[in-house]
């Protein structure tokens, strides 16, 4: 099936750095991902979507300057957290639409998660 | 808009046991529904999906669920419970296709006793 791939899986950071998480799709070309944040024992929380060669669309009460989306290739969204802050600390997960097939193969237009990135901030 | 209400924020069962995990949605349009399982410090995996077509939807590892618009749920069951079955488990609503943005339950933790 289909893998969407996170990097980094685990990053510790100092206050006042810039994290960034790559998001990738693997065999298949999404226009579109997804970025969510996940507090511990708690649900998704969809932060903003991604589309390619375009602004990201960033959800109500999401500094768009706080979390920078870059989606510059189909198979690849950046999430940077600027100046990041202890309370920044959380497990980020993004989500790409298999939106158009690649080698032959017709989108199925699925939606496939990557593993997560878990983000501490010291 | 569309919103999901997972009853139960931990559920528990002997191996072997019934499971059922309980989601009530809501949404202005017809749904897409979604159970999700998660284990610790990954990613989500899709267990099953309605779609519009049959109400009762089977999906991966034994477990099935059904859409019932008169009760506007979509309970997740599976037979018989297995230790590997321990997770978390979401369910998610979206108003247009299976790519379209999700919004997620408050998730239920599945503990398996044996």
């Amino acid at each position: 099936g289909a893998v969407v791939s996170q990097h980094p899986s685990w990053v510790i950071c100092k206050s006042g750095t810039s994290v960034k998480i790559e998001c990738r799709s693997l065999d298949f070309q999404a226009t579109t991902m997804f970025w969510y944040r996940q507090f511990p024992k708690q649900s998704l929380m969809l932060m903003a979507t991604s589309n390619e060669g375009s602004k990201a669309t960033y959800e109500q009460g999401v500094e768009k300057d706080k979390f920078l989306i870059n989606h510059a290739s189909l198979t690849l969204s950046t999430l940077t957290v600027t100046s990041a802050h202890p309370e920044d600390s959380s497990f980020y997960i993004c989500s790409a639409r298999d939106s158009t097939g690649t080698s032959g193969r017709v989108s199925t237009g699925e939606l496939f998660f990557g593993e997560g990135s878990r983000l501490t901030v010291l | 808009a569309q919103s999901v209400t997972q009853l139960g924020s931990h559920v528990s069962v002997s191996e072997g046991a019934l499971v059922l995990l309980r989601c009530n949605y809501s949404s202005s349009v017809p749904p897409y529904l979604f159970w999700y399982v998660q284990y610790p410090n990954q990613g989500l995996q899709l267990l099953l999906k309605y779609t519009s077509a049959a109400t009762l939807v089977k999906g991966i590892n034994g477990f099935e669920a059904e859409f019932k618009k008169s009760e506007t749920s979509f309970h997740l069951t599976k037979p018989s419970a297995h230790m590997s079955d321990a997770a978390e488990y979401f369910c998610a609503v979206s108003a247009l296709t299976s790519g379209s943005r999700l919004t997620f339950g408050e998730g239920t933790q599945l503990t398996v006793n044996p």
